[in-house]
């Protein structure tokens, strides 16, 4: 069974540029979760979708950021205008069951962010 | 506020000699805990959790986590330890109670170094 995918695995941009992440779900998982990692800090949580809906949104840092998930199978996150504070790693994670039973959540390999 | 702490940046411990890292957590309630673990240039792998019953958790690669209550810890551990061992080790915990208890709360993470 594939595990959680992310493209691309690093990106280097310019202050003020777009940028546009991808995430592939382990098939079959409904919830997708985005989060990030700055600055060798703890990894936060952005935002949490259930299928194609936004379960939970309340870790995304502002408007700049906008994830979708149509048809409820890959996530994109595009980040618009990019800021150089927006560098970081982004990861995606995947499950089944979504906030019952202790469901866990597998994560994909990241992808590097770095804004210039 | 909710919140996870590791308290050692960094372990370091002699091959073959047990190890232990530490948790310890500031959560309401009863949460689901996890230990998470990133080998050097790959994503977060899934290790071990606790949801409920024995306080020893045992996972992959022969780990095990010990839940405390009492301490509002969770140690991982492993009797013996291998070079291949060494990475970075995120605790983590989720709310079991709160209605959208989606997000996953990690600590910054405790980096093992394994020397033979």
């Amino acid at each position: 069974e594939a595990g959680v995918t992310q493209f691309p695995s690093h990106s280097v941009i310019e202050k003020g540029q777009t940028v546009t992440l991808r995430c592939d779900p382990i098939s079959g998982h409904d919830n997708l979760y985005w989060y990030r990692r700055v600055m060798g800090k703890e990894i936060k949580f952005l935002l949490h979708f259930v299928k194609e809906s936004k379960q939970d949104e309340s870790g995304m840092p502002n408007n700049r950021f906008l994830a979708e998930r149509t048809g409820g199978t890959y996530s994109t996150l595009k980040v618009q205008p990019a800021e150089l504070e927006d560098s970081g790693v982004y990861f995606c994670a995947s499950s089944q069951w979504g906030t019952s039973s202790g469901d866990t959540q597998y994560f994909g390999p990241g992808t590097r962010l770095t804004v210039l | 506020a909710q919140s996870v702490a590791q308290p050692e940046d960094q372990v370091n411990v002699a091959e073959g000699n047990p190890l232990t890292v530490k948790c310890t957590y500031s959560v309401s309630g009863n949460p689901y805990l996890f230990w998470y673990v990133q080998y050097p240039n790959r994503g977060l792998q899934f290790l071990l959790k606790y949801i409920t019953g024995d306080n020893l958790v045992k996972g992959s690669y022969g780990f095990e986590a010990e839940f405390n209550k009492s301490q509002t810890s969770f140690h991982l551990k492993k009797p013996s330890a291998l070079v291949s061992d060494s990475a970075l080790y995120f605790c983590a915990v989720r709310d079991r109670y709160e209605s959208s208890a989606s997000k996953i709360i990690f600590g910054s993470g405790t980096r093992l170094s394994i020397r033979p």
